[in-house]
């Protein structure tokens, strides 16, 4: 089955420093999606994107927070000043497009520490 | 915005018996309601799924109840295995890629040998 890949696993940084979390959905995916789980609580969204602009955020994903689509497969997420807070696994996931295809892929994670 | 509520957010089993899981959302407009099954440091993985015209829907020892009427939705897993301890997730949405999938809190799940 196809995946959806993110780099890197673990990403460790410190306060103020600005991320770039890196995904490549799955190529014949049209909706793709950022977001995160502080340990042991809920998955929560952060941002939707399709054809090549944000669709829908959360107000977690303030102007801290940036996504781009810079080629045609990769998904990246910023972070511009890292907070201790922003600490927490960062999922990627993508859909296809219609009803039928509500299924979610996520990615492995990116585990991010902010120090 | 779409609200969803889950509970237990712990629940112990004996290996063999039933775990029920309950979800309750507050958006009507939802149509489409997927459990996600999370093992430690893991991603979430699609177990079962099902949208607003169905009621119910078995996947072997895994089945999904949803009442639209009350605005609730279940996970029943029967004959429990121990690899079956995981956190487990419902979600919501409209099913249109606009409209994210909202999580519950979670229901860490023990089966015990």
């Amino acid at each position: 089955e196809p995946e959806v890949t993110q780099t890197p696993s673990h990403q460790v940084t410190q306060m103020g420093q600005e991320v770039i979390l890196r995904c490549v959905p799955i190529s014949n995916h049209l909706y793709f999606y950022w977001y995160r789980q502080i340990l042991g609580q809920k998955v929560e969204f952060l941002v939707s994107f399709y054809n090549n602009e944000i669709s829908e955020k959360s107000e977690i994903f303030d102007d801290q927070f940036s996504v781009e689509r810079p080629d045609g497969s990769n998904f990246t997420l910023k972070i511009r000043s890292t907070k201790l807070e922003d600490s927490a696994m960062y999922f990627c996931a993508s859909r296809l497009q219609g009803f039928d295809n509500e299924k979610l892929f996520f990615g492995s994670g990116t585990q991010l520490s902010v120090l | 915005g779409e609200n969803v509520e889950q509970h237990p957010s712990t629940l112990s089993v004996q290996e063999g018996d039933s775990a029920v899981i309950k979800c309750t959302y507050s958006d009507s407009a939802s149509n489409y309601f997927p459990w996600y099954k999370q093992e430690l440091g893991k991603r979430p993985q699609l177990i079962i799924d099902i949208r607003s015209n169905v009621g119910e829907k078995k996947d072997q020892r895994i089945a999904v109840t949803l009442n639209k009427t009350a605005k609730h939705f279940s996970l029943h897993i029967t004959e429990t295995q121990p690899e079956d301890s995981a956190v487990y997730f419902c979600a919501a949405s409209m099913g249109s890629g606009n409209t994210p999938l909202v999580f519950g809190k979670g229901t860490r799940l023990s089966v015990i040998a």
